[in-house]
């Protein structure tokens, strides 16, 4: 089975803070997602990412950046939280031009 | 670019049917569709590829119109279990590898 571990379930921060949420896959898929899911606007796509060091933006990117060192592993950065990014953060991942994605059980982020 | 879904939301009795639309302004190459569960991650449920692909999982299949750029979800005799929030998820061409989803179609199945 696939396992997509993401280090944080619930995370609370105040303005301003840096913030990481990471996810970790072990099946050496090569696209990873993150997503962010609000009540009727669904999974937003903020970035994702294809190869190693390889990033692309998705829909609502601004405010956010990643990092993907090694392949297994992807990083999303708030640089500056804001409140209006609290939200449920699920990182997935697929093998291949988008097949089935796997989802990790996702972090949810209060920005106080 | 997300896809648009409709209805935003539906309720049912065992045993009613349902459908579930997603439509998108841009060309596509494959739909997704999953299902996720309260407090639960969504899980996968088709791909199609091709336009007028159809699949089916249970009583629950899928079509895909390439060229008016929609895809259905089909839900026959629904159980209890179907309830929960269903969503498309779109690949657009010449786009890589980006997967988009739309805002959710939130379904309950009433005994």
């Amino acid at each position: 089975d696939v396992k997509v571990t993401q280090s944080s379930r619930y995370l609370v921060k105040r303005t301003g803070e840096k913030v990481f949420l990471e996810c970790v896959q072990d099946m050496d898929h090569e696209n990873m997602f993150w997503y962010r899911q609000d009540p009727g606007l669904g999974l937003r796509l903020i970035y994702f990412s294809y190869d190693v060091k390889m990033k692309e933006k998705g829909d609502i990117p601004e405010g956010y950046s990643v990092s993907r060192e090694k392949k297994e592993r992807f990083s999303l950065i708030l640089e500056s939280a804001s409140t209006n990014q609290t939200s449920m953060y699920l990182c997935a991942t697929t093998y291949g031009p988008p097949g089935e994605l796997f989802f990790g059980e996702g972090s949810r982020l209060t920005v106080l | 670019q997300q896809p648009v879904q409709s209805p935003q939301a539906v309720i049912l009795r065992e045993g009613e049917d349902a459908v579930i639309n997603c439509s998108s302004s841009k060309a596509l190459y494959s739909v997704h569709w999953y299902r996720q569960k309260h407090g639960e991650a969504p899980v996968f449920l088709m791909i199609l590829l091709k336009g007028g692909e159809q699949k089916g999982h249970d009583k629950i299949s899928a079509s895909f119109n390439e060229k008016k750029q929609q895809s259905s979800l089909y839900l026959t005799a629904s159980q209890l279990s179907y309830s929960g929030t269903y969503f498309c998820g779109t690949e657009i061409r010449n786009a890589g590898n980006m997967l988009t989803f739309g805002g959710g179609t939130r379904l309950m199945v009433k005994p």
